[in-house]
């Protein structure tokens, strides 16, 4: 059981081009969320997902789409990079939005702008 | 709009002393509480979550937090840290109903362990 996984670890991208980070969670949760962590500013959340099929804004979406085909993929993807994206991003899932079930969280992807 | 405050952003502690680290939330309603800790280079992992009924919850490594409604307060404790306590702690919030309940997190508190 690998919990969430995402991929790439660190990616450096120069303005303007794009990307997709991946998650993709194994435990069969309904409920995915995409933040980003910036320093001392702790986690805003971008995007979210209660089930296959359907995802909603988060606080900070300008910049960023989502999908969710599957339970298990929530990709991010980031179409015209601005250096404003620089960040750490990390996908959790639940089991449950409404009653706040614990979040499960991968390991981040560190995303650099240049 | 609800928020979470966290009255710290850095603490520095010698080992063996106690820990308190603060946390205040604005809204009015049901709420359930967390204490996520980011230890350095890793993800967030889940330290403790209070959803009801005994208001002094116990989590993982020795850590409790004690939920006052009449303070909106969800304070940290470790009667005596370790050096491998040294990271990043996140309070946050979540609410029952409404059309957008989600984990607001605060602002986080950095904890440094001197050996």
């Amino acid at each position: 059981n690998a919990g969430v996984t995402q991929t790439p670890k660190f990616r450096i991208l120069k303005i303007g081009q794009s990307m997709t980070l991946q998650c993709t969670q194994d435990m069969n949760h309904n409920y995915m969320y995409w933040y980003r962590q910036d320093p001392g500013m702790g986690l805003k959340l971008i995007y979210y997902s209660v089930g296959a099929g359907i995802t909603d804004k988060g606080e900070v979406p300008n910049g960023y789409n989502v999908s969710r085909s599957t339970t298990e993929d929530f990709p991010l993807r980031l179409e015209l990079a601005a250096p404003s994206q620089t960040s750490v991003y990390f996908c959790a899932s639940s089991y449950s939005f409404q009653g706040g079930y614990e979040q499960y969280f991968g390991p981040g992807t560190r995303l650099t702008v240049t | 709009a609800q928020s979470v405050s966290q009255h710290n952003h850095h603490v520095i502690l010698s080992e063996a002393a106690s820990l308190e680290l603060g946390c205040n939330y604005s809204y009015g309603g049901t709420v359930n509480l967390f204490w996520y800790v980011q230890y350095p280079g890793q993800h967030l992992q889940l330290l403790l979550k209070y959803f009801s009924g005994d208001p002094l919850v116990k989590g993982i490594k020795g850590f409790e937090a004690e939920f006052i409604k009449s303070k909106f307060s969800f304070n940290l404790r470790k009667p005596s840290v370790q050096w491998s306590d040294t990271a990043e702690y996140f309070c946050a919030v979540t609410s029952y109903g409404g059309s957008q309940g989600n984990l607001i997190f605060g602002k986080g508190t950095k904890l440094s362990v001197k050996p």
